[in-house]
């Protein structure tokens, strides 16, 4: 059983310009979950994503948005990055109707200069 | 909008000692709770969830909804419990978006 998987492992990037971060789900799970984890808080949820379509969001502007694949891998990207977003970037995987438990991904640190 | 409160950011406790970690949430439904721990140089990964009433690890948590609170508890603290722990509670999009409270630093001094 293969566990969730991200990438890239951390990045920095200037302020004004677009990431995409990489998530691969577990084996078998079919729903992932982004959440962004700032210094010394806790994980906030951004959205989820459930058979390729957007699955509830949480407080963050459009320029976060995200994309599934058929493979049920994930990818998120922001747009016009500010200081702000500069976080641990949490991706987690889980099966819709299941247990509910998430199997979370280690995480990229993006750095915003 | 949900809340989670974990008052304490540090929580420092010697071996042997009972461990209480405290969590406070505002939700409108029947919730379903969740405790996640990370361990050093580890991922993210659930401890346990209200409705399962599992003891992991020796930890138990209980719903209190008058007061509500699901508090985490250990009679006997060990050296592998140090961690960071947070309280989940799902938040209004359901029990797989959950709101994380800003977790508590848990250290068990030998």
């Amino acid at each position: 059983e293969t566990g969730v998987t991200q990438s890239p492992t951390h990045l920095i990037k200037t302020r004004g310009q677009q990431v995409t971060l990489r998530c691969s789900s577990q084996s078998g799970h079919n729903t992932v979950s982004w959440y962004q984890q700032a210094l010394g808080q806790g994980p906030q949820f951004i959205f989820q994503y459930y058979r390729e379509e957007e699955n509830g969001r949480g407080n963050f502007p459009p320029r976060f948005s995200g994309l599934q694949f058929p493979n049920y891998s994930s990818e998120l990207n922001v747009n016009a990055l500010e200081l702000d977003d500069s976080a641990l970037y949490l991706c987690a995987s889980s099966v819709s109707g299941g247990s509910y438990e998430q199997y979370f991904g280690p995480g990229t640190r993006l750095t915003v200069t | 909008a949900q809340r989670v409160t974990q008052p304490e950011k540090l929580l420092s406790v010697f071996k042997g000692a009972p461990v209480e970690l405290k969590c406070n949430y505002s939700y409108s439904g029947s919730p379903e709770l969740f405790w996640y721990v990370q361990y050093s140089r580890q991922r993210l990964q659930l401890l346990l969830r209200h409705i399962s009433r599992e003891s992991i690890k020796g930890f138990t948590a209980d719903l209190n909804k008058g007061e509500t609170s699901f508090h985490l508890k250990k009679p006997f603290a060990q050296e592998e419990d140090s961690a960071m722990y947070y309280c989940a509670p799902p938040n209004n999009f359901g029990n797989e978006k959950l709101t994380f409270g800003t977790g508590t630093r848990l250290t068990i001094i030998p």
